[in-house]
């Protein structure tokens, strides 16, 4: 399968906590993209990394990229309430119009 | 202005109904997809096009259709509904390289 993988699969925090959520993928890329989906809604772009970027910065968020791994994280700091929601990487692989999406982590962050 | 729209938002239809859903994006986007979540979350791509052009088609049944009249469009029409074709459907766009814009999605129910 070309679907990405990511962990936790679900994670449960306290506000004010960090949030480090870990996705893999298994092609080359173009970039990476990180999006969240609230529960019931459609998916929003948080941040996107290209393949020759290491690191991203966007307010809270801090995105990692180590394309020797075939690994990112996304780390949310300062967490709140309401960055509840599932959070999804996303590959644009070379010499593709594919966007391949990891399975996704489902964030609690408890008030 | 919503960039990426759906509709309809929900259908629950009955098994061996043909349905179509519609998607419009406003945001000048060459491509344009169909993705499929399914109950337990996962995001699979099902189509793509590019400039009206289809480019990616995933194995996917020929029950379903999608048709592009022009960039800006993008159509999905499902014969003979099964049960297993109860899912969210979203309709994305973007620019090659860029970060996808999404649709709020299609809640499909097919009792």
């Amino acid at each position: 399968s070309q679907q990405g993988e990511e962990d936790p699969q679900a994670l449960s925090i306290q506000e004010g906590e960090n949030a480090t959520m870990n996705c893999s993928y298994k092609t080359s890329i173009n970039n990476l993209q990180w999006y969240r989906q609230n529960s019931g809604r459609g998916l929003v772009h948080l941040i996107l990394i290209r393949s020759n970027e290491r690191e991203k910065h966007s307010g809270r968020l801090r995105v990692t990229l180590d394309t020797s791994k075939k690994s990112s994280s996304l780390l949310i700091t300062a967490s709140r309430a309401a960055d509840t929601a599932s959070y999804f990487c996303a590959t644009d692989a070379l010499s593709s119009y594919k966007l391949i999406f990891g399975s996704g982590t489902r964030l609690l962050v408890r008030p | 202005d919503t960039a990426v729209s759906q509709t309809p938002k929900y259908l629950v239809t009955q098994m061996g109904n043909d349905k179509s859903i519609k998607c419009e994006q406003n945001l000048g986007h060459d491509t344009m997809y169909w993705y499929k979540q399914d109950s337990k979350k996962f995001l699979k791509i099902m189509f793509s096009y590019n400039n009206k052009e289809l480019i990616i088609n995933e194995t996917v049944p020929n029950r379903f259709s999608p048709k592009s009249p022009d960039k800006a469009h993008l159509n999905l029409h499902i014969n003979s509904l099964e049960l297993g074709d109860s899912a969210v459907y979203f309709c994305a766009s973007r620019l090659a390289g860029t970060d996808s814009a999404f649709g709020s999605g299609t809640r499909l129910t097919v009792v």
